[in-house]
């Protein structure tokens, strides 16, 4: 049981390029989540799903993007990426009880 | 603006000794307060959590105290061992709709031999 999977663990990105982050779960959880972590600022959510086809803003969305079409999986986009989102970004799955299971983070600097 | 307020930033504790972080909140309509624990390299991990008609919730060495008039609560670590330094989040939410998670900035806790 693999829990929750973040790919890629890490990445570099020049300002302007596009890359996407892969999360996917095997709980069969309704609900995902993306949250972002910096220091000194703690846990900072940018989008989250209520389930598969449903996605919404959380408090720091600007500049990303969401999808889940499939239930297993949550995509976050980046368009033009930019250093103030040098991160490091975390996915999580839930199911009706409000534990969080999180995945082990991305690590993503903006050059 | 920060939904939750924690402090302190860092703590270091000899081992053996009691650790305590503290939180606050505004928004009463949170009824939820979980504290989350993360170790270098790794994401959260559920530790403990309250619903605020209990003052206090034990699971071992880990103590919440929650002070509802306050708007506050805190977690205890009893004989602090050094296996316990990692990062500790505070965090609060309403049960109701999406449920999302507030959490605090973080507590780096060490504890020394």
């Amino acid at each position: 049981n693999a829990g929750v999977t973040q790919t890629p663990k890490f990445r570099v990105l020049k300002t302007g390029q596009s890359m996407t982050l892969l999360c996917a779960q095997d709980m069969n959880h309704e609900y995902m989540y993306w949250y972002r972590q910096d220091p000194g600022m703690g846990l900072r959510l940018i989008h989250y799903s209520v389930g598969e086809g449903t996605t919404a803003k959380g408090e720091v969305p600007d500049g990303y993007n969401v999808s889940r079409l499939k239930k297993q999986n949550f995509l976050l986009g980046l368009e033009s990426a930019a250093p103030s989102q040098t991160s490091v970004y975390f996915c999580a799955s839930r199911e009706t009880s409000s534990k969080l299971f999180f995945g082990s983070g991305t690590q993503l600097s903006v050059l | 603006q920060q939904q939750v307020k924690q402090s302190p930033q860092s703590l270091i504790v000899q081992k053996g000794g009691i650790s305590i972080i503290n939180c606050a909140y505004e928004n009463t309509a949170f009824d939820y307060f979980p504290w989350y624990q993360q170790f270098p390299g790794k994401g959260p991990a559920l530790l403990i959590a309250i619903r605020p008609d209990v003052s206090e919730k034990k699971e071992g060495r880990f103590t919440i105290s929650f002070n509802k008039s306050a708007k506050q609560f805190s977690l205890h670590i009893m004989d602090s061992q050094p296996g316990d330094s990692a990062t500790y989040f505070c965090a609060a939410s309403k049960q109701t709709g999406a449920n999302n998670l507030f959490f605090g900035t973080g507590t780096r806790l060490t504890v020394i031999p």
